[in-house]
């Protein structure tokens, strides 16, 4: 089953504000945790990625947050756009014996209003 | 730069039909293949990954094969298609040096069987 999962799985915003997305995890063995988007109709897109030894990674507009205590990951986005309109998946990396695998969430929709 | 194919886009497959859906990368060598399932709103499902040709290893059992017959094309097959063979089929690649966070995603299949 999977162990990367989400609290919400639709999120409403307004344009401008900010948006908070959530991710739990239940594996602790993963060295990476990873943001990907997706657009209608398209494949994911790699947002931001953030290592299992920190707490906090920033990127243009976005800010991952790691809580290895509680097993959650959130994802900010900073005065949300009508581009930013999509599902968003966390991910986790995890080694086996053919390498690094990542393991995807069940996703939330994000919806800027006007 | 390097890019990604699948096709085709879309198709409508009858139960106990075959299936072939292509993937090929251009620009790179010796990627990490992968193919993904989407069911309808929900996550991405890792169904098959190559490290190299001829190598192929398989996340979840079930009535679909993957084979690697060059470098860069990836190949999902069925002999006989199920209903619940229906979804969004994603071909990914990944540098081996990027340690698999960083997943190139294509286009993607739509998959209805009737």
């Amino acid at each position: 089953g999977e162990s990367v999962g989400l609290h919400l799985p639709t999120l409403s915003v307004q344009e401008g504000d900010n948006s908070i997305i959530n991710c739990a995890y239940s594996n602790s063995a993963s060295d990476y945790f990873i943001w990907y988007k997706q657009e209608s109709g398209k494949g994911p897109q790699f947002i931001i990625d953030i290592r299992s030894n920190m707490d906090k990674r920033q990127g243009q507009r976005v800010t991952v947050l790691l809580n290895k205590t509680v097993k959650h990951l959130s994802l900010q986005i900073a005065a949300t756009q009508p581009g930013d309109s999509a599902v968003y998946f966390c991910a986790e990396r995890r080694f086996n014996n053919a390498g690094n695998m990542l393991t995807f969430g069940g996703g939330t929709r994000l919806m800027v209003k006007p | 730069s390097q890019t990604i194919h699948q096709w085709p886009a879309t198709l409508v497959q009858p139960v106990g039909s075959p299936l072939s859906l292509e993937c090929t990368v251009e620009g790179t060598s010796n990627p990490n293949l992968y193919w993904y399932r989407q069911a309808a709103g929900r996550g991405l499902q890792l169904l098959f990954y190559s490290v190299g040709i001829g190598q192929i290893s398989s996340e979840v059992p079930q009535n679909l094969s993957a084979s690697r017959p060059q470098d860069r094309q990836f190949i999902l097959s069925s002999k006989k298609l199920l209903l619940s063979d229906s979804g969004f089929y994603l071909c990914a690649w990944s540098a081996p040096s990027s340690g698999a966070n960083v997943l190139t995603f294509g286009a993607g299949s739509r998959l209805t069987v009737l």
